[in-house]
């Protein structure tokens, strides 16, 4: 099966600052890559994704970037608020059956 | 648009005792997917449906975990007997199908606390 790796798991950042999430897969057989944020108590939402077939996708201070050969996938969020404070998993899917594997977390604080 | 939806919110139990979880997916999603979330983990698949018919189940603890979605569209997921272990949040998700609509939509959780 697939293997998700999630790095940092805790990430404190300024208000105003950029925050990265970095994540890695095992299967080159994944073509889907989401990113989700949940929030105390609350159910994950999914907030940006990406397809095996782009490098890129940006979606105003929300983007992710996907290296296929490294097989790795990354979250960036720019200008960060105080309401970006949150847990991110990133998820990676197996086109062979659509199988989704999690990775561990990142617990996120953005400091006023 | 109406949501995942799931009961009960919140169960407690005692270990050894039997517990059951209901699911009703966005109308006319195919894929139905149970999760379990420990708590300071991500979200571990427990069992994934196709309509009625299970595609992945590796993962679920078969001596004491068990679901269906017998008309493929509610579906249950029962643990008998339950271990402290089992403590953890049940999520439950939707996709339209797994072949044209990967995004999955998930339901508010089962947070359930054996003692």
């Amino acid at each position: 099966g697939e293997n998700v790796e999630q790095h940092p798991s805790t990430l404190s950042v300024q208000e105003g600052d950029s925050a990265v999430i970095k994540c890695t897969y095992s299967d080159s057989a994944s073509n889907y890559f989401p990113w989700y944020k949940q929030e105390l108590g609350k159910r994950p939402q999914l907030i940006i994704d990406i397809r095996s077939n782009v490098g890129e996708k940006k979606d105003q201070r929300i983007a992710v970037t996907l290296n296929k050969t490294a097989k790795h996938f990354s979250l960036h969020i720019t200008e960060t608020q105080p309401e970006d404070s949150a847990v991110y998993f990133c998820a990676a899917r197996l086109y062979t059956g659509n199988q989704f594997y999690f990775g561990t977390g990142t617990s996120l604080t953005v400091i006023p | 648009e109406a949501g995942v939806a799931q009961s009960p919110r919140y169960k407690i139990i005692e270990k050894r005792q039997s517990v059951a979880f209901w699911c009703n997916p966005i109308s006319g999603h195919a894929t139905l997917y149970w999760y379990q979330q420990i708590l300071g983990q991500g979200p571990k698949l427990l069992i994934q449906f196709q309509n009625n018919g299970v595609v992945d189940d590796s993962q679920l603890p078969k001596d004491r975990f068990s679901a269906e979605r017998l008309k493929g569209v509610d579906s249950t997921l029962k643990i008998q007997p339950a271990k402290l272990e089992d403590s953890a949040v049940y999520l439950c998700a939707s996709s339209l199908d797994w072949r044209g609509g990967e995004t999955q939509y998930f339901g508010p959780g089962t947070r359930l606390l054996v003692l």
